[in-house]
């Protein structure tokens, strides 16, 4: 089975305070996001990597920065928190190849949940 | 622009009875699509796919039907059972971009009802 964790469940912040949430995988993934997940919004990628030290821009990046310095471990970087940062953080990994071929299934981690005080 | 769109927020449903959901979308060179459910405070699971080269596919009590020409997929759960009551959303990937980039709909929240 996929297993992909997330460093914290629960996480609660003060504005201006600089934030890391970690997610490791251990099935060997090449891709790895992170998405936000908001009432009403759906999941929204913030980023996404495709190998080590890649890493490419997703739909809502302001106010995020990326680090993958190992396959296995993806980071998402607050730099500085502010209130609408306030969500459930989700990330999740797949296989690298053409999603038509049944590729695609991304796997995700528990969440985290984010307050920004 | 929203490319996926679930228009239902939230359905509800009798516990024995079908449950449908459903998802359109607007990029043509979409042509792989999923279901994922979620429960509160946990991650989504990935429930069921379909390819673009088919237009239905069952597992257990999951099926999803695609009608491309339509530009939409529903899922039906039958029968459906209080343990379904989650969120689901639809997400769907196009070949062409190579990326795994998966586009998530809104979701839709399903109540079972016992």
């Amino acid at each position: 089975d996929v297993k992909v964790t997330q460093s914290s469940r629960y996480l609660v912040k003060r504005t201006g305070e600089k934030v890391f949430l970690e997610c490791v995988q251990d099935m060997d993934h090449e891709n790895m996001f992170w998405y936000r997940q908001d009432p009403g919004l759906g999941l929204r990628l913030i980023y996404f990597s495709y190998d080590v030290k890649m890493k490419e821009k997703g739909d809502i990046p302001e106010g995020y920065s990326v680090s993958r310095e190992k396959k296995e471990r993806f980071s998402l970087i607050l730099e500085s928190a502010s209130t609408n940062q306030t969500s459930m953080y989700l990330c999740a990994s797949s296989i690298l190849g053409l999603a038509g071929a049944g590729l695609g299934t991304q796997y995700f981690g528990p969440g985290t949940r984010l307050l920004v005080l | 622009d929203q490319q996926v769109k679930q228009n239902s927020p939230s359905l509800s449903v009798q516990e024995g009875r079908i449950s449908i959901l459903n998802c359109d979308y607007t990029n043509s060179m979409f042509d792989y699509f999923l279901w994922y459910k979620k429960y509160p405070a946990e991650g989504p699971t990935f429930l069921i796919s379909i390819s673009s080269i088919k237009d239905k596919n069952e597992d257990g009590r999951f099926t999803v039907f695609l009608n491309k020409s339509a530009k939409h997929l529903s899922l039906h759960i039958v029968p459906s059972q209080p343990g379904d009551s989650a969120v689901y959303f639809c997400a769907a990937s196009a070949s062409s971009s190579n990326t795994g980039k998966l586009i998530f709909g809104q979701g839709t929240t399903l109540q079972v009802k016992p």
